[in-house]
């Protein structure tokens, strides 16, 4: 049971422009969003985040928009450079008592072309 | 500060081998966490620790044992290996929970043959 899916396994994106990826969730339970960045043979990097009573974050060149009522969220990126090219992976926490576990989706991998 | 370091980067090991896979950490960070990550199946959740002495199991569990007796510290055990072990395996750490900001470290690469 994939709680959190990201469609698109791979999007490519000319240099400057918008990068957009999307991910959906069906744990109405969740209330905290994350999105991370993955090189080849390193660890995921944390990028933004975003609580569920937002429905946008920015930081820099990234933005996150959360859609409740659709159960999606996605990552804007502007612009895109050639360094973004990596695989992101989205991420959704759900507090239960005193822990909390992350659900990561499939990842999708953004290729940024010159 | 090194962050979150994991030994050893590659490992193969024959089925039924056990070994331990280390992890360490030097943030003072109180929840730590080890995950798997295969082809096409995103990052999976196996233990996790929110302080030295408590553990959890996570998504997928079985096959796996951690112990957290100090706040730097969270290996993680393999009891007898099976091929479907066969991972990239990544330790994890964040101050409060998973819900702020993990710092990773660089993965091990483990194969059983």
């Amino acid at each position: 049971d994939q709680q959190v899916k990201q469609n698109s396994p791979s999007l490519s994106v000319q240099e400057g422009r918008i990068s957009i990826l999307n991910c959906d969730y069906t744990n109405s339970m969740f209330d905290y969003f994350l999105w991370y960045k993955k090189y080849p043979a390193e660890g995921p990097t944390f990028l933004i985040s975003i609580s569920s009573i937002k429905d946008k974050n920015e930081d820099g060149r990234f933005t996150v928009f959360l859609n409740k009522s659709a159960k999606h969220l996605s990552l804007h990126i502007v612009p895109s450079q050639p360094g973004d090219s990596a695989v992101y992976f989205c991420a959704a926490s759900r507090t239960t008592g005193t822990a909390s576990k992350l659900t990561f989706g499939t990842g999708t991998r953004l290729q940024v072309t010159l | 500060n090194a962050g979150v370091t994991q030994t050893p980067k590659f490992q193969v090991l024959k089925t039924g081998q056990s070994m331990t896979l280390q992890c360490a950490q030097d943030m003072n960070h109180e929840y730590m966490s080890w995950y798997r990550q295969d082809p096409g199946m995103g990052l999976r959740l196996i233990h996790y620790s929110v302080g030295a002495g408590i553990t959890d199991q996570g998504e997928v569990p079985n096959g796996y044992n951690v112990s957290r007796s100090t706040t730097e510290d969270f290996p993680l055990r393999l009891l007898s290996a099976a091929p479907s072990q066969t991972s990239v395996y990544f330790c994890a750490s964040s101050y409060s929970g998973p819900a702020r900001q993990q710092y990773f470290g660089p993965g091990t690469r483990l194969t059983v043959t």
